[in-house]
């Protein structure tokens, strides 16, 4: 199986930062690399697809980069709305895995 | 807009069978790929397996023993069976639509899932 690791697990801080997301895999998956957004109760949200495509209707301060093994999603301007918890997700070959989250919280 | 809508029992007897469905409204169950997925307490995301419009299927190997996803689309809702559950398959059991299909499985529309607790 890939092995998806992100970091930080966890990630503290206040409206209007710049936040960073990285997502690692185990092996090469090329730009096969997604992000989602979970919020308690609610279905959880794609963000981006294909390491850089944003999906339709999500605003345009997230945005995703990387190839091959390093990853990163990044929110130019954290705002309220934005207080969740994201993982990446390889499509590059089954079993599909995910990493195990990144919980960004209010500093 | 597609919605889904996950259906079921929210407790389970170890050894029994976990049975789940999902009801898509809003637009067809057919061309695509639809997916199960869990997220145990306090844990990260598994996928479970998906079946295809045409029936075809491709499960976790980790749970591929003891797990069937099956299509109605005379119903337009599709179904998770996992047989001999144990306290490790408590879980909220979220239903996905595959963009993608087999090639490039990316999730663009999910139910709000459903929890799932196996205990006597």
């Amino acid at each position: 199986d890939i092995q998806m690791t992100q970091s930080p697990s966890s990630l503290a801080a206040s409206v209007g930062d710049r936040v960073t997301i990285t997502c690692r895999a185990s092996q090469s998956i090329s730009t096969y690399l997604n992000w989602y957004q979970l919020k308690p109760g609610k279905a959880p949200n794609l963000l981006i697809y294909a390491t850089s495509s944003l999906q339709n209707e999500v605003p345009s301060r997230f945005s995703g980069s990387g190839s091959g093994t390093d990853f990163t999603l990044t929110i130019s301007s954290l705002q309220p709305e934005d207080y969740a918890t994201y993982y990446c997700q390889q499509s590059y070959r089954t079993p599909l895995t995910f990493g195990q989250g990144t919980k960004l919280e209010i500093k | 807009q597609v919605q889904l809508q996950e259906s079921g029992p929210g407790l389970v007897k170890p050894s029994e069978t976990l049975s789940l469905t999902c009801t898509v409204s809003g637009g067809s169950i057919s061309n695509y790929y639809w997916s199960w997925i869990r997220q145990p307490p306090g844990k990260g995301l598994e996928w479970i397996g998906y079946v295809s419009y045409g029936g075809s299927s491709n499960y976790n190997p980790s749970l591929k023993s003891r797990v069937t996803i099956s299509l109605d689309t005379s119903k337009n809702h599709f179904s998770l069976r996992l047989n001999s559950v144990t306290a490790a398959d408590t879980a909220v059991y979220y239903c996905a639509r595959d963009l993608g299909g087999a090639y490039n499985p990316v999730f663009d529309q999910w139910g709000q899932g459903t929890l799932v607790t196996v205990s006597s």
